[in-house]
């Protein structure tokens, strides 16, 4: 079973932040928050990932709560082409594991 | 310049049939895996190969066998095809030591009928 809860769907404005919250209360030491997304009828896509610290890139921003219990992704100017379901996942990183994915929250940008 | 591909993008085949689907990584990594998504689009772990040896096999039917000729390829066949084998067969790649991230495949959509 995955590891983390997700809100099943949310809206967000065309241009504005959106932000997706996660919890992974049961997060070990040395497991690492990634977050991937899914557009429709596409495969799965990486956005990014962290261990404790923030982390930015290209496509969006995470934030780790200090307790590492919870994290937010971040895209920071919201396009209908972000709309897609996202999967916050915790696994333990450098490893080619498998990736449980639960049933993500699936964002819909309106215009 | 695709990184993961696969083929066919869509089947239809018949109940009973024997198919497979092809998947190829040009990213140089060295473990290659077989995702399925249901109707319910829960995705799930099939299979995964390291260097052309299976290191993940979860409870899958016997009909169904990978097959990775070398560490950029990694073909997916099945044996008598039932109706509940209809889903979408991803396939993705991954390099350890680089932060485990994965790559996807576009999918196939398979469909028995």
């Amino acid at each position: 079973d995955a590891k983390t809860t997700q809100p099943p769907s949310m809206d967000c404005a065309e241009g504005r932040a959106a932000n997706l919250p996660c919890n992974h209360s049961t997060i070990s030491g040395n497991e690492y928050v990634y977050w991937y997304r899914q557009i429709h009828s596409q495969g799965p896509q990486y956005i990014i990932h962290g261990l404790k610290n923030n982390e930015t890139n290209e496509m969006a921003s995470l934030i780790i709560t200090e307790d590492r219990k919870s994290s937010t992704l971040i895209l920071p100017h919201a396009t209908l082409r972000d709309t897609a379901v996202y999967y916050c996942i915790v696994r333990v990183a450098n490893r080619d594991d498998k990736i449980i994915f639960g049933k993500g929250t699936r964002l819909h940008i309106l215009p | 310049d695709t990184a993961v591909s696969q083929t066919p993008k869509y089947l239809v085949t018949q109940m009973g049939n024997d198919k497979s689907i092809k998947c190829e990584q040009n990213l140089g990594h060295d473990t290659m895996y077989w995702y399925k998504q249901d109707s319910k689009k829960f995705l799930k772990i099939m299979f995964s190969y390291n260097n052309k040896e299976l290191i993940i096999n979860e409870t899958v039917p016997n009909r169904f066998s990978p097959k990775s000729p070398d560490k950029a390829h990694l073909n997916l066949h099945i044996n008598s095809l039932e109706l509940g084998d209809s889903a979408v067969y991803f396939c993705a790649s991954s390099q350890a030591g680089r932060g485990g991230e994965q790559y996807f495949g576009p999918g196939t959509r398979l469909t028995v009928t």
